[in-house]
């Protein structure tokens, strides 16, 4: 099973800045990687798929990058919204995917 | 747009069964591929189940001898059945449609029913 660990658990970051969340595969997933954001009492929201191709209807200030192990989500002036739970999830190993531990993204 | 809505008994004790129905909307349930995602409180998320539009289902390995997923293409209705629950078990259960075949993501996601396993 390929383990994917993100970090930071927790992300202060203050609003208008940036925050850059990382997910790290335990094994290549290739450029299979989706991130999802969550509110608290929401679903998840697909946001970014295929590491770098955007949800319709996410904001481009949502960008995603990397391949093979290492892959981060960059979210640029953040604004009050954003401030919420997000997850990585692979499906390279199909048909079993697992989702990362999540990354909360708080107010500084 | 698609919209997904599940439904279930909320409260299910222990070694009992699980049953749930996701209501799907904007879209016909036998011309697309479907999930099951569970998550518990305060926890991460973990993958349940598949059924693709072909039939094929596909299972989580560590679930796969207690749970199955069907379709009711009448009523345009996805269903999972957990046989045998325990206590670590409650979770809010979520539906979603799965995008992209044999390399995809889950897009767009169900609201959610809370399972408490309780007796």
């Amino acid at each position: 099973e390929i383990v994917l660990t993100q970090s930071p658990a927790t992300l202060s970051v203050s609003p208008g800045e940036t925050a850059t969340l990382s997910c790290r595969a335990s094994l290549s997933v290739s450029t299979h990687l989706a991130w999802y954001q969550q509110k608290p009492g929401q679903a998840p929201r697909l946001l970014i798929f295929d590491t770098s191709s955007r949800a319709s209807g996410v904001p481009a200030r949502f960008s995603g990058s990397g391949s093979e192990t290492d892959f981060t989500l960059t979210i640029s002036s953040l604004q009050s919204e954003d401030f919420a739970v997000y997850y990585c999830q692979h499906y390279n190993n199909w048909p079993v995917y697992t989702f990362g531990q999540g990354t909360k993204l708080e107010i500084k | 747009q698609v919209q997904l809505q599940e439904s279930g008994p909320g409260l299910v004790k222990p070694s009992e069964t699980l049953s749930l129905t996701c209501t799907v909307s904007g879209d016909s349930i036998s011309s697309s591929d479907w999930s099951w995602i569970r998550q518990p409180p305060g926890k991460g998320l973990e993958w349940v189940a598949d059924l693709y539009s072909s039939g094929t289902t596909y299972y989580n390995p560590s679930l796969q001898s207690r749970v199955s997923i069907s379709v009711d293409t009448s009523k345009n209705q996805l269903s999972l059945k957990l046989r045998s629950v325990t206590a670590a078990e409650t979770a809010m259960y979520y539906c979603a449609r799965w995008i992209g075949g044999p390399a995809g993501w889950f897009d767009p996601w169900g609201q959610g029913t809370l399972v408490t396993v309780s007796s």
